[in-house]
């Protein structure tokens, strides 16, 4: 049972590099979603996919956030020029259609 | 859009204990779902229950979707059980929204 695989798992970088996060849903599994989540909150809601299509990117996702799904796939999620309160845990899920959705195990950024 | 209300926010229980989490939301969903969060992070999915009642194991879960609350209930709780319980509801097939949570603590 392959689940929603996100790589890297951790990530430490300085004020100012670029960040790229990976997210394989699970295969034929038409949505695919962002979230990020800070100690003590819960999850807030980035962008979805419906298959290649980015349908809806909060606001959260400011200019800096880019995500991109080629071909309905795999998803990366880049952060450029990251500050210290892009620090959070970048959480990825996939599902179909009005059903049930699956998280990976989450990517943790920590900005220094 | 949709808001999402849990209680307690946090929750101490003796080993073997019963409880109950409380979910409520601000209108008509189409998907309702409870997770589990581990300690490591990870949110494993619980129950997808946008109404009716179901169980598995010494969990279960109930959706009164006309009242617009959901119920999540641990029997006999174990300390394995610790962590935060979320629930997260949308309507019309959008993003699904996370309530704060209910961080439960079973202790020995």
């Amino acid at each position: 049972d392959t689940g929603v695989s996100q790589n890297p798992r951790h990530k430490i970088t300085k004020r100012g590099q670029n960040v790229t996060f990976r997210c394989d849903p699970i295969s034929e599994h038409n949505r695919l979603y962002w979230y990020r989540q800070t100690l003590g909150q819960g999850p807030e809601f980035l962008t979805y996919f419906q298959n290649e299509a980015q349908l809806e990117k909060s606001r959260l996702l400011s200019d800096r956030f880019s995500a991109e799904r080629p071909k309905g796939s795999f998803s990366t999620l880049e952060i450029q020029r990251t500050e210290q309160g892009d620090s959070a845990m970048y959480l990825c899920a996939s599902g179909h259609t009005g059903n049930t959705i699956y998280f990976g195990e989450g990517s943790w950024l920590t900005v220094v | 859009g949709i808001q999402v209300e849990q209680s307690p926010p946090d929750l101490i229980l003796q080993e073997g204990a019963n409880s109950t989490l409380r979910c409520n939301f601000s209108d008509s969903v189409n998907n309702l779902q409870w997770f589990h969060q581990n300690p490591w992070g990870q949110l494993i999915n619980l129950f997808y229950i946008p109404s009716g009642t179901k169980q598995n194991g010494r969990l279960s879960a109930t959706t009164v979707a006309t009242e617009r609350y959901s119920l999540l209930y641990i029997s006999s709780s174990q300390t394995t059980d610790s962590g935060v319980y979320f629930c997260a509801a949308n309507t019309g097939f959008q993003k699904l929204v996370f309530g704060t949570g209910t961080r439960l603590l079973v202790s020995p």
